[in-house]
């Protein structure tokens, strides 16, 4: 069973504040897919990193996928309070189903 | 970017009633969609992949007399709650996986389905 381990499960700062999420695994992924949900909704797609060492950014957001395709890591840079929700990371293995991290939940307060 | 949506976005039911929710993929022709339910501040538990065109496979623990599958086009998915009961309560939320992507699955609204 492929498992991700992502951390923290919560976080809690003020708005200004940079932070970073982890996604670690001993497995290798084809790819990493990072994820957003607000209360009530479904996940929104924030990125997909498919090459070891990967770097994407996405406005104040910036995503890393590891050299050994095992890990990744989003930074945010200057939390504002539209950041807050339900950050997920997802393993993919090709035809098979996404390997969900247990998510971090992110709360930024102005 | 790709569009799945499903419905209804909330159902209310009595006990022992089936309720079916609806997973379309609007731009897209998907294969396989999937079937996850959430409980309150956890993350995305898989029910099943949906297979056009042929039988779903069920996670372990889930059951399939239960939570009956139909893939019976390429846009089009529905999860059927049979004799629902009060514990069925949660949030279902679909995906579908465009052909072109082998990873990268894009997910409906979800369905907050309360049983009484």
């Amino acid at each position: 069973t492929q498992l991700l381990e992502q951390s923290p499960q919560f976080l809690s700062i003020q708005e200004g504040e940079n932070l970073t999420v982890y996604c670690n695994s001993s497995s290798v992924f084809s790819s990493l897919q990072w994820y957003r949900q607000e209360p009530g909704e479904g996940p929104v797609l924030l990125v997909t990193v498919v090459t070891g060492g990967e770097v994407k950014k996405l406005k104040r957001l910036t995503f890393q996928f590891g050299d050994a395709r095992k890990d990744s890591s989003l930074h945010i840079t200057a939390a504002q309070p539209g950041d807050t929700g339900l950050y997920l990371c997802a393993g993919g293995m090709g035809n098979t189903p996404l390997v969900f991290g247990k998510g971090t939940r992110l709360s930024v307060i102005a | 970017g790709a569009v799945v949506s499903q419905h209804p976005s909330r159902v209310i039911c009595k006990s022992g009633t089936s309720v079916k929710i609806e997973c379309r993929s609007l731009d897209f022709q998907a294969t396989t969609m999937f079937w996850y339910r959430q409980f309150p501040k956890q993350s995305l538990m898989l029910m099943a992949t949906s297979n056009e065109g042929s039988k779903a496979t069920y996670e372990q623990g889930v059951e399939k007399d239960k939570f009956l599958i139909n893939h019976a086009s390429l846009t089009l998915s529905t999860l059927t709650v049979t004799s629902a009961h009060p514990e069925d309560s949660s949030f279902y939320i679909c995906s579908a996986r465009p052909p072109a992507s082998t990873d990268t699955q894009y997910f409906g609204p979800g369905t907050r389905l309360t049983v009484l």
